[in-house]
């Protein structure tokens, strides 16, 4: 089955520790997006890729790092920079060539920071 | 700023219509997604209209005013398994998706 796929669905961290969020599609979607979803809030972006080896911050990109070394492939590493990482991360995909940009969303990971 | 303006919370009957209103004020339109989102789960696309009037799909119809600023999800004959969060996201002149906070829709029996 085509899809998009994050593990894993539950991360507890120590905080100070760095930790990376693996997010993997197999619709040869072109674009890739990374979402944090805090209780009562809307989504927040932090990172987008249109393309492999390019990347572009979102509103929420500090404390956050990506890379793009395969169109399959977008992992978000949360970094001890970030002061508030416990939240809910959904990593969502584009199909090329679409009049509109619906987005195709992973089953998202809980981090939870302890 | 950009701004999307969504009910915190509506509880609506099973078997009854609900209307869920979403207001936006950002920089450019270029369309407006209705997704769904069950607890602890993740968003599914139900709609997107870009020009005025009702696009209906199923129990579900989505409306769209561009002049006001307005759109709403109508959804009809409420089954348990329509309790969800419903997102209204806004594509705006960057062709970036801004997101309102969701509307909780309680169904009782």
């Amino acid at each position: 089955d085509g899809g998009i796929t994050q593990s894993p669905k539950y991360l507890f961290r120590k905080e100070g520790q760095n930790v990376t969020l693996s997010c993997e599609q197999n619709l040869n979607h072109d674009a890739m997006y990374w979402y944090r979803q805090d209780p009562g809030q809307g989504l927040r972006l932090i990172y987008y890729s249109q393309i492999v080896n390019d990347f572009q911050k979102g509103d929420i990109a500090e404390g956050y790092s990506v890379s793009r070394e395969k169109k399959e492939s977008f992992p978000l590493t949360v970094t001890s920079a970030q002061k508030n990482p416990t939240a809910f991360y959904l990593c969502a995909s584009t199909p090329p060539g679409t009049s509109y940009y619906e987005q195709f969303f992973g089953p998202g990971t809980r981090l939870t920071v302890l | 700023g950009q701004n999307i303006d969504q009910p915190t919370e509506m509880t609506a009957t099973e078997g009854a219509i609900v209307q869920i209103n979403c207001t936006y004020q950002t920089s450019g339109f270029n369309g407006l997604f209705w997704y769904q989102q069950h607890a602890g789960e993740a968003p599914t696309f139900l709609s997107y209209n870009v020009l005025d009037g009702l696009e209906e799909k199923g129990r579900f119809s989505s409306f769209l005013s561009r002049s006001k600023g307005y759109s709403y999800l109508l959804l009809k004959e409420l089954q348990m398994k329509d309790s969800a969060s419903y997102l209204c996201a806004v594509v705006d002149s960057n062709y970036q998706l801004i997101w309102g906070a969701g509307t909780k829709l309680i169904i009782k029996p």
